[in-house]
Parts: C-alpha cells; structure tokens; sequence
C-alpha cells in the first residue's frame, strides 16, 4: 500500500458525460500528479499540483481540469467524455514535487467510456 | 526533450534465475532520475528502485538491482532469484531537471513471465 488513495476504483460512463476522479496524497506529501494509462498512448503525464498551485502540466486535453485543495487532495474532472477517454488514471504523489523524489502512485481509477 | 526506450516486449525466465530488463534513455539534462515501476495483472503501480545520474553506485534494492552505464545512457533493471509474484509489467522511468520539474517520462514497458 504506497498510502495514496484514489476513489473511484471504476467508472463506468457514456460518452458527453463528466466525471470527477479524487485523489489523496500521502500523508506529508504537498504534491500531486495525474497520469494516465491507455493501451495506445501508454502511460502519460497530465499535471502537476505543488501546495494547491498548478506547477507542470502534460498532454491534459482542454476538456480536462484539475485542482488541488487546501487539505492537499485533488481532483481530475473531465468532461465531454469520448471513447478515446477510456484509460487508467493514476494519482501520485511526493513530497516537495522537486528534485529527484520518488512519485508513489495510488491504486488508480480504471474509466471505461460507453 | 527525454524519451525512455525498453526494447522488449517481453521476456520469459525461469523460477529462481535471474534475468535482466533493458532501458535506455535520451536526455540533454546533466541532471536526472530513473526509476522503475511494477504494475501486477492488478493494475497499480509499484516503485522498485532510482538510480540518480550523478549516483557512482549502481543502486540496490532487495533483488532488485540497476546496472547503471551513463555512457551508454542504459538503466536495465536486474531481478535476481526470480519468483512466480515477478510476473508483472516493469516500467522503465526517467525525470529530469530543467522546467519538467516533477513530470515522468515512462516507457512502453516489459512484461515479464516468471515460470514455475
């Protein structure tokens, strides 16, 4: 268990429709990362989150968002829904969100667009 | 721009024996990490061992080791005494410096059959 949680463990859904993915760092940690797992693109960075500030962000489609709350938890929210969009999300999490820290990765959200 | 290499799909290996993951990397960064990562059938992903590039140990971790040639921009990751639980994908990862801050560059990975 790498302390990192991520609710929901599935979702399933139909094209057009939004969902919210949330994400809890371990405890100490203050930053947050977004990633995502498709069988064509791979694994792929999203964003980044430091101390509830935006501070890198990746191949994160417009009709995607996120934020990182003041308790340190964060959200991925994605919206107009596409097959395309059916991947696995993973949360990870490390403490300065520099150098060379290791990321822990939580469980993942596994969305299947219908 | 980085960019993780793991030529080979997959590889097979024998309960008990060891065997050897490839990676290679790009990067113009003087200074950056690799990482490896295991993702079970379960799907999460697990972190093994790092290796930071001004590291002049190879790193080592349980029966986890990484061969570490910075000439040669390899990072192969080394499971010795292999076990049935080795089975897994194996994600080769790199992190480097510069305005990238904490982004991950992953490969496309390795899946590994451990046979009894």
């Amino acid at each position: 268990d790498s302390g990192v949680t991520q609710t929901p463990k599935h979702l399933i859904t139909a094209t057009g429709q939004r969902v919210t993915l949330r994400c809890s760092p371990r405890s100490g940690d203050l930053s947050v990362y977004w990633y995502q797992q498709s069988l064509d693109q791979g694994l792929q960075f999203l964003i980044q989150y430091y101390n509830g500030e935006e501070r890198a962000k990746g191949n994160i489609l417009e009709r995607f968002s996120a934020q990182q709350f003041p308790d340190l938890h964060s959200e991925l929210n994605l919206s107009s829904l596409e097959l395309g969009d059916s991947a696995l999300y993973f949360c990870a999490s490390s403490v300065e969100g520099a150098g060379q820290e290791t990321q822990y990765f939580g469980p993942g959200t596994r969305l299947l667009v219908l | 721009a980085q960019k993780i290499t793991q030529t080979q799909p997959g590889m097979f290996v024998q309960e008990k024996e060891a065997v050897t993951l490839d990676c290679t990397y790009d990067t113009s960064d003087q200074s950056y990490g690799l990482f490896w990562y295991k993702q079970p059938s379960s799907g999460e992903m697990i972190f093994l061992i790092y290796q930071g590039s001004y590291d002049e140990q190879n790193a080592t971790e349980g029966r986890y080791s990484l061969n570490f040639q910075k000439a040669r921009k390899s990072a192969n990751l080394v499971i010795s005494a292999s076990q049935l639980g080795d089975s897994a994908m194996y994600f080769c990862a790199m992190r480097a410096g510069g305005t990238s801050y904490g982004k991950l560059t992953f490969g496309q990975g390795t899946i590994l059959t451990v046979h009894p």
